[in-house]
């Protein structure tokens, strides 16, 4: 089945500082790739998503490229808020089964 | 339209009780996910139903069980509770079909004494 290795936490960062955190899988196939994020007290939501090589998701100034040669997705963000402290997800999905597999996650906390 | 919704939203429970989670999917999603997220820990798979079966089950022990009714609902039932079993329980659920994300519940917060 598929797994992930994600970034290990916690990341403290200041506000408008540059953010990456790295990820990378292994997968049968040609899996979607997720990053969720869980705000303080909530349940996950979808961040962004790539379905296939070279795709870049995007979304509130986040990105991440589908990178399959080097089986990564690794999230970036230009300049981080205090409103982006939570805990990001990496998850890919298998193309087999559908089955989504989570990252342990990497808690970030962005100081004003 | 409805969200999943979890019930109860906390449970307190002692040690050696039985704890019965439920799980409402999104109209339309035939797969629930189950996790447990510990306290400072990432979120460990338990399980996930499709159509009525059970697909896939993560690394924990038989006590926890569960199942999923023929409207999609599910039931996630844990026995003999420990106290390490306290933790956030998460419910998912999606349409078992490629490049769809899951969508989750606001979660169980299960308190063994």
């Amino acid at each position: 089945g598929n797994s992930v290795t994600q970034m290990e936490g916690p990341v403290t960062l200041s506000e408008e500082a540059f953010l990456t955190i790295n990820c990378t899988y292994t997968a049968t196939g040609y899996p979607s790739l997720f990053w969720y994020v869980q705000y303080p007290g909530e349940g996950l939501q979808l961040l962004l998503k790539a379905t296939k090589a070279d795709d870049k998701g995007s979304n509130k100034g986040f990105e991440a490229t589908y990178r399959k040669e080097t089986t990564s997705f690794h999230l970036e963000k230009g300049s981080v808020q205090v409103s982006d402290s939570a805990v990001y997800f990496c998850a890919p999905q298998s193309s087999s089964n559908y089955k989504l597999t989570f990252g342990k996650g990497t808690l970030l906390t962005v100081n004003p | 339209e409805a969200g999943v919704t979890q019930s109860p939203t906390h449970l307190i429970k002692t040690r050696g009780q039985q704890a019965t989670l439920r799980c409402s999917p999104i109209s339309g999603h035939t797969s629930v996910y189950w996790y447990q997220q510990a306290l400072g820990l990432g979120l460990q798979f338990l399980l996930w139903y499709d159509e009525g079966e059970e697909r896939n089950r993560g690394n924990f022990p038989p006590r926890f069980s569960g199942r999923q009714f023929p409207n999609y609902s599910s039931e996630l039932n844990v026995n003999a509770l420990e106290l390490e079993d306290s933790a956030l329980y998460l419910c998912a659920s999606s349409w078992a079909s490629r490049n769809t994300e899951a969508f989750f519940g606001q979660g169980t917060r299960l308190t063994v004494v």
